[in-house]
């Protein structure tokens, strides 16, 4: 399978842990987003990278929130002392040089803060 | 924040019949796209329509952009069972560099069989 991968699928934490999520995403892409998604709503941009430089944040990444993308290939989103709030699924996406507009995203990790 | 609405929130409908599903959104844009997300799974791209088109189709999808209005649609024709899913729309929107997707709410499809 070439498509973005991510891992975990499911994560159930504790308020107060921290939790590290990772996207793998489609080789030849050099871009790469993260974006978080509540129930019944569309997913809300988190933050972009361009191969391992991170160029964009929005407002909704709190100073909570790390993402790394070291070699320019995977990434990683951290979440360091969970809130109830932080409960959602996290999506990764990426794309490349041509078609660029067209975002291919993997399946999503569940994060369950109890 | 979400950029667009999509109208209705939820539509069932029966296998064959057609599904119309309506976005509004707020700013200028460059493109649309119309994304789909299986329950719990991530989004698969379906179309997208640039702002100097009116219409778009692929396959069984048929996609309408009225930028005076600042709205889309997208019918689905002949619908299937494994067409149940929500369907969202998303429009380019510049932050510095990134090229990020603004989505709307999204429409909950239901085909029965």
């Amino acid at each position: 399978d070439t498509g973005v991968s991510q891992d975990p699928r499911h994560k159930i934490t504790k308020r107060g842990q921290n939790v590290t999520f990772r996207c793998d995403p489609i080789s030849e892409h050099n871009r790469l987003y993260w974006y978080r998604q509540t129930l019944g709503q569309g997913p809300e941009f988190l933050t972009y990278f361009q191969n391992e430089a991170q160029l964009e944040k929005s407002r909704l990444l709190s100073d909570r929130f790390s993402a790394e993308r070291p070699k320019g290939s995977f990434s990683t989103l951290e979440i360091q002392r969970t809130e109830q709030g932080d409960s959602a699924m996290y999506l990764c996406a990426s794309t490349g040089d041509t078609r660029f507009y067209e975002q291919y995203f993997g399946p999503g990790t569940r994060l369950t803060v109890t | 924040s979400q950029q667009g609405e999509e109208d209705p929130q939820a539509l069932s409908i029966q296998e064959g019949e057609n599904a119309t599903m309506n976005c509004s959104y707020k700013t200028s844009i460059n493109n649309l796209q119309w994304y789909r997300q299986n329950s719990g799974r991530g989004l698969v791209h379906l179309i997208l329509i640039r702002s100097n088109e009116r219409e778009k189709h692929s396959g069984r999808l048929r996609v309408t952009l009225d930028t005076s209005k600042k709205s889309s649609s997208l019918l689905i024709t002949a619908s299937r069972a494994a067409d149940t899913a929500s369907y969202f729309c998303a429009t380019t929107t510049f932050s510095g560099s990134a090229r990020q997707l603004t989505f709307g709410s999204g429409t909950q499809l239901t085909v029965l069989p």
